[in-house]
């Protein structure tokens, strides 16, 4: 079965900084991945989504998020980040077949310090 | 946009009772999810739907139920309420047929549900 490992908690970056969140995924063949974006006592947003080709994808508000399939990661980045990017940002995996079935990793918590 | 409603934001049950959380999707989305979220566990699946009045069991579907018998509703049923079904549930859904679909879900924005 898939499985998603978001290795990093919490995580606390300055207001203009540049942010990466660290995703790996553990699949044996090419997965369907995501990223959701989760604003305090609201759902899940959608940030970005590969499903093949370019290994570099664009998302909404500036993210972008890189699939490497060697490394099993799928990052997810951003230049520069704003006060208003302070949210829980999760990972997810999909699989052929799964049934449009996702797995969640266990989400990172971004505070942003102005 | 989607627009997935869950008719509840908070909720307040007694252990025991019947519980009833409700979800409409309005773009005719195949495909119904109901999540819960726990601090630390991320979210998990309960059940899902690929139609309507079928139903399939997702990583934790101990204690709950759900039922599809229209394509824009999803009901969850939590049967006996327990404390340890205090939580936030998320209902979703995604477009595509025949449980090949790679579409993305699209997310209600919760219902926080409190068991005493």
């Amino acid at each position: 079965a898939q499985s998603v490992t978001q290795p990093d908690i919490h995580i606390t970056v300055s207001e203009g900084a540049s942010l990466e969140l660290r995703c790996n995924y553990s699949y044996g063949a090419t997965p369907y991945l995501f990223w959701y974006v989760q604003s305090p006592g609201q759902g899940l947003q959608l940030l970005l989504k590969y499903f093949s080709g370019d290994t570099l994808v664009q998302g909404i508000k500036g993210f972008e998020a890189e699939f490497k399939r060697s490394q099993s990661s799928f990052n997810l980045r951003k230049p520069s980040v704003h006060w208003s990017d302070a949210a829980e940002y999760f990972c997810a995996v999909g699989v052929t077949g799964g049934g449009n079935k996702l797995t969640f990793g266990t989400g990172t918590q971004l505070k942003v310090e102005l | 946009d989607v627009k997935v409603t869950q008719s509840s934001r908070y909720l307040v049950k007694r252990t025991g009772e019947k519980v009833f959380l409700e979800c409409v999707q309005d773009m005719d989305h195949e495909n119904m999810f109901w999540y819960r979220q726990d601090p630390g566990l991320g979210l998990r699946l309960i059940y899902f739907s690929y139609d309507v009045k079928m139903k399939e069991k997702g990583d934790i579907p101990e204690g709950y139920s759900v039922s599809r018998e229209k394509k824009e509703r999803f009901s969850l049923i939590l049967e006996s309420a327990s404390t340890n079904q205090t939580s936030m549930y998320l209902c979703a859904s995604s477009s595509g047929t025949g449980g090949w679909s790679n579409q993305p879900q699209h997310f209600g924005d919760g219902t926080r549900l409190s068991i005493l």
